[in-house]
């Protein structure tokens, strides 16, 4: 089955900086990457999403790439603040089912004012 | 997106107990789902709960222990059967909603079950 790795655990930044996180997948049929931000108590939010038929994908401050051939993706957030802060999770599909949500282990993002 | 509501939002229970949690959402979806996520970690896929027919369940997952209901597109339960401590944890559901043509999976906001 599909298994998804991601670095790093913590992420510690300066405001203003960008943070970077990296996800790894095995199932090469998976074609389905969010990303989901939770905030402490609260429940995970989808950030940004992409398939496997686009390279890359930006949303203001947030953008997502995807390397199938090397089959990792990646969630860069640039000109962090603070309510940046949180645990980031990301997941990929497996076998191609958008339902079946593997989820990597999470980073949590400190940014520091 | 979906409006998604669960019941109860968090209960202490005591072991050998089972605590049933129901799932309701706004609008008829096709796919739901149910997770776990003990604390400080990751989420987990239980199962998918289908409309009509048994749940399918993900490995180290059985109905005996986490017995589920889907009986129409708005609304699910799941059972923690016989609960010990280990199943202390936040369970959550999920669904599958359509907008702008594509499909995107949204959360509930949690069960947080302790037992004692």
């Amino acid at each position: 089955g599909e298994n998804v790795e991601q670095h790093p655990s913590t992420l510690s930044v300066q405001e203003g900086d960008s943070a970077v996180i990296k996800c790894t997948y095995s199932d090469s049929a998976s074609n389905y990457f969010p990303w989901y931000k939770q905030e402490l108590g609260k429940r995970p939010q989808l950030i940004i999403d992409i398939r496997s038929n686009v390279g890359e994908k930006k949303d203001q401050r947030i953008a997502v790439t995807l390397n199938k051939t090397a089959k990792h993706f990646s969630l860069h957030i640039t000109e962090t603040q603070p309510e940046d802060s949180a645990v980031y999770f990301c997941a990929a599909s497996e076998s191609g089912s958008q339902g079946n949500l593997i989820f990597g282990k999470g980073t949590k993002l400190s940014v520091k004012p | 997106s979906a409006v998604i509501s669960q019941k109860p939002s968090r209960d202490i229970c005591q072991r050998g107990t089972s605590l049933t949690i129901q799932c309701q959402v706004d609008s008829q979806v096709t796919m739901m789902f149910w997770y776990r996520q003990q604390p400080g970690q990751s989420l987990t896929l239980i199962a998918t709960a289908n409309q009509g027919s048994e749940a399918t369940y993900e490995s180290g997952f059985v109905i005996d222990k986490f017995p589920i209901s889907r009986p129409n597109l708005t609304f699910s339960t799941l059972t923690v059967s016989n609960m010990s401590p280990e199943d202390s944890s936040i369970y959550l559901c999920s669904v599958e909603y359509r907008a702008g043509g594509t499909d995107t999976q949204y959360f509930g906001p949690g069960t947080r079950l302790t037992v004692l």
